[in-house]
């Protein structure tokens, strides 16, 4: 059983375009995160969702926008795929907000052409 | 905001060999982790330090939190081709109500076998 899936694994995409990646936790966890991982592996935390409401935004441009369905789920919708939006996408989850120990998923490597 | 130095950038060992990296940070933390990253998936957490000063060790792997709260150091023993990954620290400072994690560029370990 996996602990915090996200799919799709690979996302290849056009400049313009519109995707959504999804991230579910069966681990019954109340704070879900989305980090993205640069080419050169640097990660950075771009939102965080305690039951289900926002409470972590970076500075992340609003062509992303995150919806939490339910405290098990944070999906991302990205608009307007721009080239610098290529990376490595992880969600994760953990108990509580304040709780360091973080579950990470395998991550959605995204490539805009 | 806080930044993480971490160093080395990468190693190339061979196998049975002691491994050391540390962690700097322009400000102190109340907690230091390490978290390992295999190819293709994500960062697994391997280590969590809550005091200062304070030594934990998990296996093969010991890390330490520095006195100071501005830097951690993890060795790993007699390495093995598995220790192969991407190993980050990461640091949190839980005043007021911020509690993300801030994580280090990560340092890639080779092993040769």
């Amino acid at each position: 059983d996996t602990a915090v899936s996200q799919t799709p694994k690979y996302l290849v995409t056009q400049m313009g375009n519109d995707k959504s990646i999804k991230c579910e936790q069966n681990l019954g966890h109340d704070t879900m995160y989305w980090y993205k991982q640069d080419s050169k592996k640097f990660l950075k935390i771009m939102f965080s969702y305690n039951n289900k409401e926002l409470i972590i935004n970076e500075t992340v441009p609003n062509r992303f926008s995150p919806k939490s369905p339910d405290k098990a789920h944070l999906n991302l919708h990205i608009n307007s795929l721009e080239l610098g939006d290529s990376a490595v996408y992880f969600c994760a989850s953990s108990q509580g907000a304040n709780n360091e120990k973080l579950f990470f998923g395998s991550g959605t490597q995204l490539s805009v052409l | 905001g806080q930044q993480l130095n971490q160093s080395p950038q990468s190693m190339f060992i061979q196998e049975g060999e002691d491994v050391s990296m540390n962690c700097t940070s322009s400000s102190i933390f109340n907690t230091w982790l390490w978290y390992k990253q295999d190819p293709g998936e994500g960062p697994v957490l391997l280590i969590a330090l809550y005091k200062a000063g304070e030594l934990t060790s998990n296996g093969r792997l010991t890390a330490q939190f520095g006195i100071t709260r501005k830097d951690s150091f993890l060795n790993i023993s007699a390495s093995i081709p598995s220790d192969v990954g991407i190993y980050f620290c990461a640091g949190q400072y839980s005043g007021g109500s911020n509690y993300k994690l801030t994580f280090g560029k990560g340092t890639l370990l080779t092993v040769n076998p």
